[in-house]
């Protein structure tokens, strides 16, 4: 079965501050590798995704995140944080093998200090 | 293009009664899921379906039951809501299992069980 652990459940941070929330997954196969975000008020949307090639990914917003397969690891990263990034965000791993279901982290929840 | 929608988007419900979440893409999308996310939790697959007629049991059916009679509609029946049962539902829905299996969401739907 895959699973998916966020390190951190809460972040807080000022503006201009650099950003990087950790996600593992467990799945010995392949698998595509989502960040998704929900501003407060709001459904979730995706930030990103990997699937394959060039491991460094990056998304909307100046978000990006790097697939390090040795570690089972898909971080995600900004180097300048937006009081406009406030919100949860969950990491997803999908199995190609697992009929299109996504296993979900628990959130993160960064809150950025103006 | 509506994308995926909810109705309703809150409901208050008392202990026993039942009541069916309404959720309906307009992408011709072939799958489509069915998770609740309770307070610092992730999402939790309730029920997925991969088309018409197809449904099966995700990672918290119990109390729940789907149906799928056409590509684009996926409701969730609650038949005797309990307390536990208060959560926030989120519909989604996905082109395929193939990749990249990226899911869009619906609103939501806040349920409070009494």
């Amino acid at each position: 079965a895959q699973s998916v652990s966020q390190h951190n459940h809460h972040v807080i941070l000022s503006e201009a501050a650099s950003l990087e929330l950790g996600c593992n997954y467990s799945y010995g196969g392949t698998v595509n590798l989502f960040w998704y975000v929900q501003y407060p008020g709001q459904h979730l949307q995706l930030l990103l995704k990997y699937f394959s090639g060039d491991p460094l990914v990056k998304g909307i917003k100046g978000f990006e995140a790097e697939f390090i397969k040795s570690k089972f690891s898909f971080n995600l990263r900004k180097p300048s944080v937006q009081w406009s990034d406030t919100a949860e965000y969950f990491c997803a791993v999908n199995a190609l093998t697992n009929a299109g279901k996504s296993t979900f982290g628990d959130g993160t929840t960064l809150t950025v200090k103006p | 293009n509506a994308g995926v929608t909810q109705t309703p988007k809150f409901r208050i419900l008392k202990i026993g009664q039942s009541m069916t979440l309404q959720c309906a893409q307009d992408m011709n999308h072939n799958y489509m899921y069915w998770y609740r996310q309770d307070p610092g939790m992730g999402l939790k697959l309730i029920y997925y379906s991969v088309g018409a007629g197809i449904t099966d049991k995700g990672e918290v059916p119990n109390g729940y039951n789907v149906s799928r009679s056409t590509t684009e509609d996926f409701p969730l029946r609650l038949e005797l809501a309990a307390p536990s049962q208060t959560s926030v539902y989120f519909c989604a829905s996905s082109y395929s299992a193939g990749d990249p299996n990226e899911q869009f969401f619906g609103p939501g739907t806040r349920l409070t069980v009494l």
